[in-house]
């Protein structure tokens, strides 16, 4: 079975643009998070999802959205992008419920020059 | 604020030299205590779900334990292929799942031959 699927796996944006990554929960998970790790840090939370509907998000700007889509898949937007975003991204699946085996991909790596 | 802290930074072990990982952890309504392994430019591989004090789970040369106020992850004669970073995280119901976890800064462990 596949895992957390991810994509684009690296990508190089400039200052000012604006970045979509993809995520594709393991087959039958409901729950969907998003996580932002920087170089020589634990990973951050930025958003869940669960049932399509957003269940919590973290300390992060505005300028970052996500949504999930029937399918349970995943996208997250990130606007007007500064240096300081440069990391790696990571989605995280879940069935939800009871359920709580949290499972990653391997990530977006995002370098904004 | 929700806090997990891990301790050493950084460990270096000869193979077959056991020692433990720290994870100390103050989590609002905690309903999850989680280990990882990341290697170097990958998403975190699972490792354990704890959930309540006096718990214990093992895998292969790795045990894990949980009390009120701290985990550890206790590595048994490792060898080289040991060698990653292991993160703590504390898990708590955001809605009805367990999507939000928050992370230490992870403990890399170097094992020599």
């Amino acid at each position: 079975d596949a895992g957390v699927t991810q994509s684009p796996t690296h990508l190089i944006k400039t200052r000012g643009q604006h970045v979509t990554l993809r995520c594709s929960p393991i087959s039958g998970h409901k729950s969907v998070s998003w996580y932002q790790q920087v170089l020589g840090q634990g990973p951050q939370f930025i958003f869940q999802y669960y049932e399509k509907e957003e269940r919590g998000r973290g300390n992060f700007p505005d300028r970052f959205s996500a949504r999930q889509f029937p399918n349970y898949s995943s996208e997250l937007n990130v606007n007007a992008l500064l240096l300081g975003d440069s990391a790696l991204y990571l989605c995280a699946s879940s069935f939800g419920g009871s359920e709580n085996t949290i499972y990653f991909g391997e990530g977006s790596w995002l370098t904004v020059v | 604020e929700d806090q997990v802290t891990q301790s050493p930074e950084a460990l270096r072990l000869q193979e077959g030299e056991s020692s433990s990982l720290n994870c100390s952890y103050t989590v609002s309504g905690l309903r999850g205590l989680f280990w990882y392994r990341q290697d170097p430019g990958k998403g975190p591989e699972f490792l354990f779900t704890l959930y309540s004090a006096g718990e214990e789970k093992e895998k292969e040369r790795l045990k894990a334990t949980l009390t009120k106020k701290e985990s550890f992850l206790h590595i048994t004669a490792p060898k080289p292929e040991d060698s990653a970073t292991y993160l703590c995280a504390g898990g708590n119901a955001g809605g009805t799942s367990y999507g939000k976890l928050t992370f230490g800064q992870g403990t890399i462990l170097t094992v020599h031959p």
